[in-house]
């Protein structure tokens, strides 16, 4: 399988469960992305990975925990989430972090609801 | 705040029309522009980037930049209805550390045949 790839294309849970997402890039790129995609809003940058080091964390509530094992797969852990986290959650890739085009490579998208 | 601000739309032209889509920015020290579609139910795909003033020709896709006036467009010759989806607009600033890459809200473009 080629590109990025995420996993579960839909998840809905309570606010008191614990869940996880997971990507995985095909594209030999060194720095992967979460950003969430709300409704009528710009999408919102969460994290950033650089060769497996996290190198932004824009301001986001602790019950969203980021995971980087190695530079091709990455995790997003959600526990104790609210109503307001529903929206998708999109995984991207680019060659470099630091590279003047930064040309994001993005996956299909987990669609998260939160009852 | 740096913002980028794209007319939400929707925008509906007839099939083989020019389609323009708009996007402003508001740093001065953007240096990079992009533009992503994202069909309804799926991923952004990069479809354009930009990085000089003038015009940029890729297909029936050209983008335009004029850093004066900070606005970055995009025009699609020939439109179809496989081209109907959300535009995403993104611009790359960098200041004193790690540029940062900020998206508009998306135009929506309907071609009806």
């Amino acid at each position: 399988e080629t590109g990025v790839t995420q996993t579960p294309r839909h998840l809905v849970m309570g606010m008191t469960n614990k869940k996880s997402l997971k990507c995985e890039q095909h594209l030999g790129h060194n720095a992967m992305y979460w950003y969430k995609q709300s409704a009528k809003k710009p999408l919102e940058l969460m994290f950033v990975y650089s060769l497996e080091e996290r190198v932004e964390n824009n301001s986001v509530p602790s019950r969203f925990s980021p995971e980087c094992p190695n530079s091709s797969h990455l995790f997003l852990h959600l526990h104790t989430l609210q109503p307001e986290d529903s929206a998708l959650y999109l995984c991207a890739s680019s060659q470099d972090f630091h590279s003047f085009g930064e040309k994001l490579f993005f996956g299909s998208g987990t669609q998260l609801s939160v009852l | 705040q740096k913002e980028v601000e794209q007319n939400s739309g929707p925008l509906s032209v007839p099939e083989g029309a020019i389609a323009s889509l708009n996007c402003t920015y508001s740093d001065r020290g953007s240096q990079s522009f992009f533009w992503y579609r994202q069909y309804s139910g799926k991923s952004p795909e990069l479809i354009m980037f930009i990085y000089s003033n003038g015009d940029k020709e890729d297909g029936r896709f050209t983008a335009q930049l004029n850093k004066a006036s900070q606005y970055v467009s995009l025009l699609i010759r020939d439109s179809q209805p496989s081209d109907s989806a959300t535009y995403l607009c993104a611009v790359i600033t960098r200041g004193s550390t790690l540029g940062r890459l900020y998206f508009g809200r998306g135009t929506q473009l309907t071609v009806w045949p």
